[in-house]
């Protein structure tokens, strides 16, 4: 079964840092791209980022261009979302989510659960 | 960027109706384009991929159409289970941009 665990969620300051983390099991990690999808308290999904499954290509929204970086270690089976420079619009439940087929342009068939970032002050 | 526009942002229906949802690119997407259904409190479900690619699992009662810039979701006959917010995404190129939502909801 297709698993996807996010972590490292919590309430940050204006300003500050965190990294999400995702881990996967259930597939063969390495040979799929995958995403991060975020969601504001009581809006719509926007999407943030995406890496091939090699690692070698990521992607990013305008909104977090340059503030945040989508990495993975196929070795263990892990995303990482290291987010910086955090502003409250970036409040939002993170989503980590699997890309259907190898590459990125595709559906995302498997979502994990979901980790909640608060910043505020 | 493609922006990617949903009609109706929300609507109304009773078991058993025909549901009509459409989904907008800005600029031609081909056929990248998939659908997906939240449902309160839960994570977002994968329906339609490639715009009229039903999902493994999901009922015959969803369909997708469409290529180029327009896009419909049907719900042949909507069932109870079928409350949800639905979303189109274009997957074609970053930005992976989804619609806004459609809620649908019961009369």
């Amino acid at each position: 079964e297709v698993q996807l665990l996010e972590s490292g969620g919590g309430l940050v300051q204006p300003g500050g840092s965190l990294r999400l983390s995702c881990a996967a099991s259930g597939f063969s990690f390495s040979g799929y791209a995958m995403n991060w999808v975020r969601q504001a308290p009581g809006k719509g999904l926007e999407w943030v980022s995406g890496v091939s499954g090699s690692g070698d290509s990521t992607y990013y929204a305008d909104s977090v261009k340059g503030r945040f970086t989508f990495s993975r270690d196929n070795s263990k089976n892990t995303l990482f979302l290291q987010m910086n420079s955090l502003r409250a619009e970036d409040t939002a439940v993170y989503y980590c989510a699997k890309s259907r087929g190898g590459g990125v342009s595709d559906g995302y068939d498997c979502w994990g659960q979901g980790t909640l970032v608060i910043v505020s002050s | 960027d493609i922006q990617m526009t949903q009609s109706p942002s929300s609507l109304s229906a009773s078991v058993g109706d025909r549901v009509t949802i459409t989904c907008r690119a800005s600029q031609d997407i081909s056929n990248y384009l998939a659908w997906y259904q939240q449902k309160p409190g839960n994570v977002p479900k994968l329906l339609i991929f490639a715009a009229s690619t039903l999902q493994s699992g999901v009922p015959s009662r969803f369909s997708g159409s469409g290529s180029g810039t327009d896009f419909t979701l049907t719900i042949s006959s909507l069932q109870p289970e079928d409350v949800a917010t639905y979303y189109c995404q274009k997957y074609i190129s970053a930005p992976r941009t989804f619609g806004q939502g459609t809620k649908v909801d019961f009369k």
